[in-house]
């Protein structure tokens, strides 16, 4: 079975302050990928990864920056907390299945509040 | 743009009732996955369907990915409350590993 882990289930942070996610696959996936989920917006893609540091932008990057130093392992950092990052972070990696497929798997999700 | 229309948003309805969930699109999509997510949680992988016109099933639950690959549904047979939650189906952006995400379908089986 495909695992996605994340380092915290709920996290609880001040304004200002720097916050780390760490997330980690045991399937040797090439892409990864962080989201975060609102209620009435859906995913929202932050950033994703498709190799070892690698990087590209998604749909809503500012204010965050991430780290790909193995393969395995994907850190989602927010320099500076603030008030309208508080969400539910998800973590997935993909691997491809041929011609154009693929399968996506997620972590439990981290429930981030800033208060 | 590639977008996934979810129908419908909500659905209420009794243990032991039929229901079926439709994921449309424009575009083609090279595959479909569908995902469960329950409230608090990260979204769990159901299926992913890949050939047009493919059916799968698992337990009371069937997919089936049309003919054109531009469109899914989900159809559970007998729900019960355990079947609670929030269905999305997914595919991956046109010639990139880039996601797109239905508008998902909140699914309550009472008992």
């Amino acid at each position: 079975d495909v695992k996605v882990t994340q380092s915290s289930r709920y996290l609880v942070k001040r304004t200002g302050e720097k916050v780390f996610l760490e997330c980690v696959q045991d399937m040797d996936h090439e892409n990864m990928f962080w989201y975060r989920q609102d209620p009435g917006l859906g995913l929202r893609l932050i950033y994703f990864s498709y190799d070892v540091k690698m990087k590209e932008k998604g749909d809503i990057p500012e204010g965050y920056s991430v780290s790909r130093e193995k393969k395995e392992r994907f850190s989602l950092i927010l320099e500076s907390a603030s008030t309208n990052q508080t969400s539910m972070y998800l973590c997935a990696s993909s691997t491809p299945l041929g011609q154009g497929a693929y399968e996506q798997f997620f972590g439990p999700g981290t429930r981030l509040t800033v208060l | 743009t590639q977008l996934l229309e979810q129908s419908p948003q909500f659905l209420s309805i009794q243990e032991g009732e039929n229901l079926t969930v439709y994921c449309n699109s424009s575009s083609v999509f090279s595959s479909l996955q569908w995902y469960r997510q329950e409230p608090g949680e990260g979204p769990v992988l159901l299926v992913t369907v890949v050939t047009g016109g493919e059916v799968k099933k698992l337990k009371r639950l069937t997919f089936q990915f049309g003919d054109a690959r531009k469109d899914s549904s989900l159809h559970i047979t007998a729900a019960q409350p355990g079947d609670t939650g929030l269905y999305l189906c997914a595919g991956p952006f046109s010639g990139t590993y880039k996601y797109i995400f239905g508008t998902g379908t909140r699914l309550k089986v009472l008992a």
